[in-house]
C-alpha cells in the first residue's frame, strides 16, 4: 500500500521551462490537493479536486494548472516556470471527513 | 475567510520538560481544527483533530490539544517531550463546513527543538 506517491523528488528548471509534477494515490480517495511550502509561510493551497473531472483554485493558483481525469492521479503543471515557484510541493489526498494523507514532497528549484 | 496564527515560530525545550505550542484561529463557519507534524524531509502527519464534542482532544505520541471557543485558541501540549519530538508543527483550520480536509488553511508552523 503505497499511499500518496509524488515524482520526481527533486527537480531543477530554468526560467520559462515547463514541467509536470506527478501525484498518485492508491487509497481510492475522492479529494486531492496540492500545497506549496515556503520557509516561514507554512503550507498554501494551490489547487484541489473533490473528484474526477472537478477541480478548483486554492489560495495561490497563478502559474499552475491541474486536471483530474482519474480518481488516482492529480498532476500539477507549471507552464512557464519562474524563480518565485522555487518551493517544496506536497500532494495530499483524503476521504470526506478524514485526515489528509501527504506525499513526501517534490523539491523544485527554478534558476 | 479562515485564518490561523501560530504565535511562536521556534520553541526550544529540554528533554522531559512540558511544552505548549500556541495556535489562534479565525473562522466564519463552524470550527474544525487540526494539528499536523512534519519530521525533516517528510510530508505531514496528522497528530489530532477537533471536529465536535469534548474540547480536550488526545492525539498520537502523547500530545493533546484544548479547543477554547471564547479565546479562539487550539493550543497543543505535551507533558514531557522526547528528543524524537523535534519537528515542525502546523495548526490548521478547515475551510469547509463539515470539516472536510480538502481545503485546509495552515498556520506558518512552529519548529520544536528538544535538547538533551
Amino acid at each position: 500500500n503505497a499511499g500518496v506517491t509524488q515524482t520526481p523528488k527533486f527537480q531543477v528548471l530554468k526560467t520559462g521551462q515547463s514541467m509536470t509534477l506527478q501525484c498518485a494515490q492508491d487509497m481510492n480517495h475522492e479529494y486531492m490537493s496540492w500545497y506549496r511550502q515556503d520557509p516561514g509561510m507554512g503550507l498554501r493551497l494551490i489547487h484541489y479536486s473533490v473528484g474526477a473531472g472537478i477541480t478548483d483554485q486554492g489560495e495561490v493558483p497563478n502559474g499552475y494548472n491541474v486536471s483530474r481525469s482519474t480518481t488516482e492521479d492529480f498532476p500539477l503543471r507549471l507552464l512557464s516556470a519562474a524563480p518565485s515557484q522555487t518551493s517544496v510541493y506536497f500532494c495530499a489526498s483524503s476521504r470526506r471527513d478524514s485526515p489528509l494523507h501527504f506525499g513526501n514532497g517534490t523539491r523544485l528549484t527554478v534558476t | 475567510a479562515q485564518s490561523v496564527t501560530q504565535l511562536d515560530s521556534q520553541v526550544p525545550v529540554f528533554e522531559e520538560a512540558p511544552v505548549e505550542l500556541r495556535c489562534n484561529y479565525s473562522s466564519s463557519v463552524s470550527v474544525y481544527l487540526f494539528w499536523y507534524v512534519q519530521y525533516p524531509n517528510q510530508g505531514l502527519q496528522l497528530l489530532l483533530k477537533y471536529l465536535s464534542g469534548s474540547t480536550l482532544v488526545k492525539g498520537i505520541n502523547g500530545f493533546e490539544a484544548e479547543f477554547n471557543k471564547s479565546q479562539t485558541s487550539f493550543h497543543l501540549r505535551k507533558p514531557s517531550v522526547h528528543i524524537s519530538d523535534t519537528a515542525e508543527y502546523f495548526c490548521a483550520v478547515s475551510d469547509r463546513a463539515g470539516g472536510g480536509s480538502e481545503k485546509l488553511v495552515f498556520g506558518k508552523g512552529t519548529k520544536l527543538t528538544v535538547n538533551p
